[in-house]
């Protein structure tokens, strides 16, 4: 199966700070999703991204899919943007999504 | 966006039981999965659903089964509960192949 591979593992923000979360396959993928993991551990859907850019709000996502990678952006972030950051995608061959390791965003007041 | 519920947000057993985690999705949806996630490992699959009856092994199925009677509803069995199957558990459905995953709120289980 693919690996997925997110950087960086933890990140730390004063609030009112942007951040980038990046996300790289080690196969072309399908069905890419951006998963914000809450504090009672439910998964929150963020982005579906296949390929190209989106945006809600102050998050948008943007995968290139020939390069094999994706990333997210938070800008102004808040405190309740805290929390485990999850890409995940499934490559041809697959049927289930397969996750990478997480990104954990914490933001101060 | 499809709901999935699971049965029990907590759950605690004894070693040796036979569990049953319930997940049911409000959406016709054709496939189910079932992942567990640990600290330090992420989350892997278990079980992968793709219709009624069908059920395709995971990456980690040993100590677990499934069961697939009716297309809203994936159960999956501890046949014999282990203190290290303790995780949290979490369910999700998807209309088809290449379309959006949605995740129930997850089952916290603890094997005593």
């Amino acid at each position: 199966g693919i690996q997925v591979e997110q950087s960086p593992p933890d990140l730390i923000l004063q609030e009112g700070a942007n951040s980038t979360l990046r996300c790289n396959f080690s196969d072309s993928v399908n069905n890419l999703q951006w998963f914000h993991q809450n504090p009672w551990g439910q998964l929150i859907n963020l982005f579906y991204i296949p390929s190209g850019t989106k945006q809600n709000g102050r998050l948008s996502a943007t995968t290139v899919a020939t390069e094999r990678y994706s990333l997210l952006y938070i800008s102004s972030s808040q405190t309740t943007d805290s929390g485990v950051y999850f890409c995940a995608g499934r490559n041809q061959a697959g049927t289930a999504l397969i996750f990478g390791k997480g990104t954990t965003l914490s933001v101060s007041s | 966006d499809v709901k999935v519920t699971q049965s029990s947000r907590y759950l605690v057993k004894r070693t040796g039981e036979k569990v049953f985690l319930e997940c049911v999705q409000d959406m016709d949806h054709e496939n189910m999965f079932w992942y567990r996630q640990d600290p330090g490992l992420g989350l892997r699959l278990i079980y992968f659903s793709y219709d009624v009856k069908m059920k395709e092994k995971g990456d980690i199925p040993e100590g677990y089964s499934v069961s697939r009677e009716k297309k809203e509803r994936f159960s999956l069995i501890l046949e014999s509960a282990s203190t290290n199957q303790t995780s949290m558990y979490l369910c999700a459905a998807r209309r088809m192949m290449n379309t959006e995953a949605f995740f129930g709120q997850g089952t916290r289980l603890t094997v005593v």
